[in-house]
């Protein structure tokens, strides 16, 4: 597609319900991130791949957050037993490659709301 | 990483220049600075980026000091379109470890007409 493209848009959980985001990155980008939006914040980093290869999980907040992207293209993120606090916009990112030059600009997809209830 | 400091939010006439300011006193010599927008219920929009020298492109313009430590965003005809939350973020230029943008909370920008 000719952008990033994230699923569910909106997501209305039960509290200790598992969730799973999935994000489709612009085709042929190399690098994927995940970000935590909480409302009338910045984006925070949870984690990044490069390829299939997550190279950084630092940013996730507990054990319950998991992201994979096994064959290098779409990623998903999971989060077991959800919990209230983790009601936030969580965004997708790819860009072209892991060098930052003129060219390799990240760009965002829509986000995926999740409101745990 | 280095922070960004931006006013919390300004006001522009529609039509006239948003110049939109960002202190980063605590940049280092191979982070570039970035800029993003945020239109409510929508993802980041890339606007611009740079190491040292001024920027410009479609969107906006971009004026870094000689020291680097603080930067303008320039909008030179503001639109209603316009109003967003503008980021200011400082991104590490070494493949080593630039897998992260550290954002702030941004300047709200409202275009009034």
């Amino acid at each position: 597609g000719a952008g990033v493209s994230q699923s569910p848009r909106y997501k209305v959980a039960k509290r200790g319900q598992d969730v799973a985001l999935r994000c489709d990155p612009i085709s042929g980008h190399v690098s994927l991130f995940w970000y935590q939006q909480a409302l009338g914040q910045g984006p925070e980093f949870l984690t990044y791949f490069q390829n299939e290869a997550q190279l950084d999980k630092s940013g996730l907040p507990s054990d319950r957050f998991f992201a994979e992207r096994p064959e290098g293209s779409v990623s998903t993120l999971k989060i077991q037993r959800t919990q209230q606090e983790d009601s936030a916009v969580y965004l997708c990112a790819s860009s072209l490659s892991y060098r930052v030059h003129s060219g390799n600009t990240i760009y965002f997809g829509e986000g995926s709301w999740l409101t745990v209830v | 990483d280095a922070k960004t400091t931006q006013p919390p939010s300004m006001d522009c006439a529609e039509g006239r220049a948003a110049n939109l300011p960002c202190n980063h006193s605590t940049i280092s010599g191979n982070e570039y600075v970035y800029w993003y927008r945020q239109i409510h219920s929508q993802g980041p929009q890339y606007i611009i980026h740079g190491l040292k020298n001024n920027e410009t492109n479609e969107m906006a313009s971009l004026i870094i000091t000689e020291d680097r430590k603080s930067s303008t965003l320039i909008l030179p005809h503001a639109t209603l379109r316009d109003t967003a939350v503008y980021y200011c973020i400082v991104r590490v230029g070494d493949a080593g470890n630039n897998r992260k943008l550290i954002w702030g909370l941004g300047t709200s920008l409202a275009v009034n007409p």
